[in-house]
């Protein structure tokens, strides 16, 4: 067990809706990070925030959005959702922001399936 | 721009055997870490090991090191003694400058299968 909990574990939403993903840190671990796992694309960095501000961005569509609350959990929103949006879904946590040896502890992942 | 390539998109060994994941990655910088992590079919992501660019020797975990060739730009991964529980999918991934050191880069895995 990493530490980093995400729910829901699974997530099933038809075209156009708009679903709310939500990741608890590691105790401690100020920063947390989105990642997508598509079987086309591999596994992506999305965004990262740090101590509730945006630190980094990746390759994240407009229709997805994330946030970092003051108790350090996020929530990635992701909405007008398409076909192509099925993926699992992974948070990570780090104590630091970065550096070349930030080890990232990964939650579960939650697996959104587009119908 | 910062790139990790796995060429073996699947592999086997048998139980009890040894095996190396391959790995290479691209960057100009002088200061990135390596790392790699293990994707069992329940889908969670384990930490396994860390290289940094600048450690003098290979980085080691219980039954897993790391073949780090600096000139050759290859961060292989070995398993010894490979169990049953070791099939899964392997990720080699690196932080570097060129990401402000905020994000992994990931390559596109390799499955390892462990036959007994």
């Amino acid at each position: 067990d990493s530490g980093v909990t995400q729910t829901p574990k699974h997530l099933i939403t038809a075209t156009g809706q708009r679903v709310t993903l939500r990741c608890s840190p590691r105790s401690g671990d100020l920063s947390v990070y989105w990642y997508q796992q598509s079987l086309d694309q591999g596994l992506q960095f999305l965004i990262q925030y740090y101590n509730g501000e945006e630190r980094a961005k990746g390759n994240i569509l407009e229709r997805f959005s994330a946030q970092q609350f003051p108790d350090l959990h996020s929530e990635l929103n992701l909405s007008s959702l398409e076909l192509g949006d099925s993926a699992l879904y992974f948070c990570a946590s780090s104590v630091v922001s970065g550096g070349p040896g930030t080890e990232a502890f990964f939650g579960q992942g939650t697996r959104l399936t587009v119908v | 721009a910062q790139k990790i390539t796995q060429t073996q998109p699947g592999m086997f060994v048998q139980e009890k055997e040894a095996v190396t994941l391959d790995c290479t990655y691209d960057t100009s910088d002088p200061s990135y870490g390596l790392f790699w992590y293990k994707q069992p079919s329940s889908g969670e992501m384990i930490f396994l090991i860390y290289q940094g660019s600048y450690d003098q020797q290979n980085a080691t975990e219980g039954r897993y090191s790391l073949n780090f060739q600096k000139a050759r730009k290859s961060a292989n991964l070995v398993i010894s003694a490979s169990q049953l529980g070791d099939s899964a999918m392997y990720f080699c991934a690196m932080r570097g400058p060129a990401g402000g050191y905020n994000k992994l880069i990931f390559g596109a895995g390799t499955r390892l299968a462990v036959h007994p």
